[in-house]
C-alpha cells in the first residue's frame, strides 16, 4: 500500500456520460498530480494541485476538470466521455513541490482507476 | 514534442543476463532523472534516480548511467531476474516547476 488511495478501481460507463475519480493523497502530502495512461502509451500529465490550488496544467482536455478539497483529497471529473477516454488514470502525491524529499522526488503513485467507455 | 524518449517499446532478456534500458532527452535544462517500474494493475514505483552532477548511480542490481553530452541515460539491471519483468518509465525534471516529464515506457520481459 503506497498510501495514495484511488477510487474506484474500475469504472465502466457509456459515451456521453460523466464520471468522477477520487484520490486521497499520502498523509502529509500537499501536492496531487493526475496522469492518464492510454493503451500502450506513456504517462501523460494532466494537472497538479498544491494545497488546494491549481499549480500546473498539462495535456488536459476542456471536458476534464479537477479540484483539491480542504482535506487535500482530489477529484478528477471527466465529462462528455468518448471511447478514446478509456485509459488508466493515476494519481500521485508529494509533500512539497520540489526535489528535497529524497531520491524519489517525493512522488508516490496510487494503483489507478481503469476507465472503460463503451 | 516528446522531450523524453524511450525508443524501445519492449525488450526481452534471458534470466541472469544484463538488461539495458535506454532513455534519450532533448531538453538540456533537465537536471534530475528517475526510473520507475510498473507492474500491471499497479501504479509506478520509484526505482532509482540520478542528478545531472553525477554520471552514475548504483543501487544493488540497478545502475543508472547519465551521458549529458549525448543527452542519454540508461538503466542496467544485473543479473536480470523474473521479477524484473515490468514496464520501466524514465522521467526527467528541469526543476522549474518540479514537474516530471515521462517517457512512453519500455516493457521488459525476462525469459527463464
Amino acid at each position: 500500500d503506497s498510501g495514495v488511495t484511488q477510487t474506484p478501481k474500475h469504472l465502466i460507463t457509456a459515451t456521453g456520460q460523466r464520471v468522477t475519480l477520487r484520490c486521497s493523497p499520502r498523509s502529509g502530502d500537499l501536492s496531487v498530480y493526475w496522469y492518464q495512461q492510454s493503451l500502450d502509451q506513456g504517462l501523460q500529465f494532466l494537472i497538479q494541485y498544491y494545497n488546494g490550488e491549481e499549480r500546473a496544467k498539462g495535456n488536459i482536455l476542456e471536458r476534464f476538470s479537477a479540484q483539491q478539497f480542504p482535506d487535500l483529497h482530489s477529484e478528477l471529473n471527466l465529462s462528455s466521455l468518448e471511447l478514446g477516454d478509456s485509459a488508466l488514470y493515476f494519481c500521485a502525491s508529494s509533500a512539497e513541490v520540489g526535489r528535497d524529499l529524497g531520491p524519489d522526488y517525493g512522488y508516490t503513485f496510487g494503483s489507478g482507476t481503469r476507465l472503460t467507455v463503451v | 514534442d516528446q522531450q523524453v524518449k524511450q525508443n524501445s517499446p519492449s525488450l526481452s532478456v534471458q534470466e541472469g543476463r544484463i538488461s539495458i534500458l535506454n532513455c534519450d532527452y532533448t531538453n538540456s535544462m533537465f537536471d534530475y532523472f528517475l526510473w520507475y517500474k510498473k507492474y500491471p494493475a499497479e501504479g509506478p514505483t520509484f526505482l532509482i534516480s540520478i542528478s545531472s552532477i553525477k554520471d552514475k548511480n548504483e543501487d544493488g542490481r540497478f545502475t543508472v548511467f547519465l551521458n549529458k553530452s549525448a543527452k542519454h541515460l540508461s538503466l542496467h539491471i544485473v543479473p536480470s531476474q523474473p521479477g524484473d519483468s515490468a514496464v520501466y518509465f524514465c522521467a526527467a525534471s528541469d526543476g522549474s516547476n518540479y514537474q516530471l516529464i515521462w517517457g512512453a515506457g519500455t516493457k521488459l520481459i525476462i525469459k527463464p
